[in-house]
Formats: C-alpha cells, structure tokens, sequence
C-alpha cells in the first residue's frame, strides 16, 4: 500500500536526550513537511523539504534538526535545546514543490513526551 | 488579520441538519484551498479541494469567494460519523509557510 509510515507511534524523551523521529513515503512524492501540533492548537511547520539534500526552516525550526537524503525520508531530530516538545508531531508530503497547488498528505503522527 | 481564520465552534448539530462552515484568509495571491478533516487524537486528511467555480462531493459542498477571501465547506444531512474537527487549509503563496493550516472548526452531530 501506498503511504506516508511514522515512527514511533509514542516517544518518551529525558531531559537532555536527542531523539529522532522516522518519516518515510512511497509515494514518490517531491516535498515532505514536518508539523507541530499542541492540544487544541492548529498545525505549525517546523522544516520542510522540495528537494533532495535541500530543506528550509518553517515557523517553529529552533530546537530541530532534520535532514534529506533520499526523496522517500525525512527524519526529524528533536534537540535537547527544545525545552518543549511534548506535541504531535506531523509529517507530509506532496507532489511538486512547496508552493504547487498539489494536496498535503500526512502520516498518523508520533506523540512525543518529557519523562 | 490572521493569515487563516476559522470559527472554533463548537457546532452541535442533530442528525440529518445541514450546517456550514466559514474561513477567511489573508492573502489575497492565494492560490490553492483545501478542506481537511481531523478526527480526535489523528492525522488531518483531506476532505476536498476547493475550486474557484465551487465544488460538491456527495453532501458535502465547498465554495470560494475570492473577492470577500473567504471559502465554506456545507454538510447537508449530517451523520454522526462527519463529527470532527474541520480544517481550513491554504496556500499562501509567500513566506516561510507553504500551506497555513487554520485551527479547525469542531463540528459535534448528536442522536
């Protein structure tokens, strides 16, 4: 089946710990995207990616880090300079760039916590 | 102005009303609009796209008025299933931001 796969569902984070989270699509789509979203709050984009081995910082990008360096992944670090990061964390993708009039399609989401 | 502005409800409608949701936007360039729904605790997935002639999917129809900004999504006949959050979604067309996501809308339809 096609999709967009995150990883880990649930993500528990100690004080001071750098974790990752996994996004991976078979949709050869071009963009991937990573959101943030709070309890009751709307979508905020933390980076996004048009290219290979290219991304841009969205609203939110301090305390993250992500990388691309194959079109089907996009994984998004979350740094110990985050001092909040319990959240919902999204990840999207579509065809064309950024800035196309193409649909976002989106995983179902890892729920990260502080321990 | 925000960039996208929805009404946070909640709309508690019974089965089988017709109920309607607004959304306007700041951007007058904008290009692309979408409707999303997000279910409690899930990702947002994408109800319809909405077309400058206005569009319909079933009982469900959107509508864009580029002049007033704004763009509406109609539920006719509502099923306790179409409870969700509804999301306006669209593309800015400048910025950091591709696509700004409005905070949704909560629609609850009650027995």
């Amino acid at each position: 089946d096609g999709g967009i796969t995150q990883s880990p569902k649930y993500l528990f984070r100690k004080e001071g710990q750098n974790v990752t989270l996994s996004c991976e699509q078979n949709l050869n789509h071009d963009a991937m995207y990573w959101y943030r979203q709070d309890p009751g709050q709307g979508l905020r984009l933390i980076y996004y990616s048009q290219i290979v081995n290219d991304f841009q910082k969205g609203d939110i990008a301090e305390g993250y880090s992500v990388s691309r360096e194959k079109k089907e992944s996009f994984p998004l670090t979350v740094t110990s300079a985050q001092k909040n990061p319990t959240a919902f964390y999204l990840c999207a993708s579509s065809f064309g760039g950024a800035q196309s009039n193409q649909p976002q399609h989106f995983g179902d989401g890892t729920r990260l916590s502080i321990l | 102005r925000k960039e996208v502005e929805q009404d946070p409800g909640p709309f508690n409608v019974p089965e089988g009303a017709t109920v309607a949701f607004n959304c306007t936007y700041s951007n007058s360039a904008s290009q692309s609009f979408f409707w999303y729904r997000q279910d409690c605790r899930k990702e947002p997935k994408l109800l319809m796209s909405v077309y400058s002639s206005g569009n319909e999917d079933g009982r469900f129809t959107a509508q864009l008025n580029r002049a007033s900004q704004y763009i509406s999504l109609l539920i006719r006949d509502s099923k306790l299933s179409d409870s969700a959050t509804y999301l306006c979604v669209v593309n800015m067309r400048s910025g950091n931001t591709p696509l700004v996501f409005g905070k949704g809308t909560r629609l609850s339809v009650i027995a």
